[in-house]
């Protein structure tokens, strides 16, 4: 079964601190998804990207295809960014609209 | 922007009612889904639509029903509500279906079968 697999699944930072979640995947892939989730339910997309690196102010995206593997980096990190983070994976080969998902990295950033 | 509009943040029905979620998009996106989300399981796709009156079962079908008459709109229908359907209800569209496209989400409806 093609699994997405995230990590850590809970991280408490203070603010200010460099903030890593991690992201793995089983197979090949077509596309990487970075989502985040505030308190409440809305969904944004903060990233799409099938190799190297995006960037997007404080907020970084990049994936090692070799790895199967993909990381969001938050610089700076502010209380605003407190919320949970979802990978998702379109698989290579899968139907064009199927995405997996990870089950999510809870972030609580403390001023 | 895109957005995507659930008619409901909260509801509350009880076991056996018929039960509809309505989501609405402003983009003219060919494609809409449905998603429940439940604690430690994650996002999981209910149904999908490709076009007007077109759809295709997602991973967890079972139970639910879903309506597209229009492009805009896309529904959720639960036929006979029951408590194991409690959960966070997703919808999104994208403008393609293929891998480029990003997912626009609506803030969810938190339904609650009693």
């Amino acid at each position: 079964k093609n699994e997405v697999e995230q990590s850590p699944q809970n991280l408490t930072a203070q603010e200010g601190e460099f903030i890593t979640i991690n992201c793995s995947y089983s197979v090949g892939i077509s596309a990487l998804h970075w989502l985040q989730q505030h308190p409440g339910g809305g969904i944004v997309s903060l990233f799409m990207l099938s190799s190297g690196k995006k960037k997007h102010g404080r907020l970084i995206a990049t994936i090692n295809i070799q790895e199967k593997h993909s990381s969001l980096h938050i610089t700076a990190s502010h209380p605003r960014d407190s919320a949970v983070y979802i990978c998702a994976v379109r698989y290579s080969g899968g139907s064009n609209y199927k995405l997996t998902f990870g089950k999510g990295t809870l972030l609580t950033v403390n001023p | 922007d895109v957005k995507v509009t659930q008619s409901s943040r909260y509801l509350v029905k009880r076991t056996g009612e018929k039960v509809f979620l309505e989501c609405v998009q402003d983009m003219d996106h060919e494609n809409m889904f449905w998603y429940r989300q439940d604690p430690g399981l994650g996002l999981r796709l209910i149904y999908f639509s490709y076009d007007v009156k077109m759809k295709e079962k997602g991973d967890i079908p079972e139970g639910y029903s879903v309506s597209r008459e229009k492009k805009e709109r896309f529904s959720l229908i639960l036929e006979s509500a029951s408590t194991n359907q409690t959960s966070m209800y997703l919808c999104a569209s994208s403008l393609l279906a293929g891998y480029n496209s990003p997912l626009h989400f609506g803030n969810g409806t938190r339904l609650t079968v009693t």
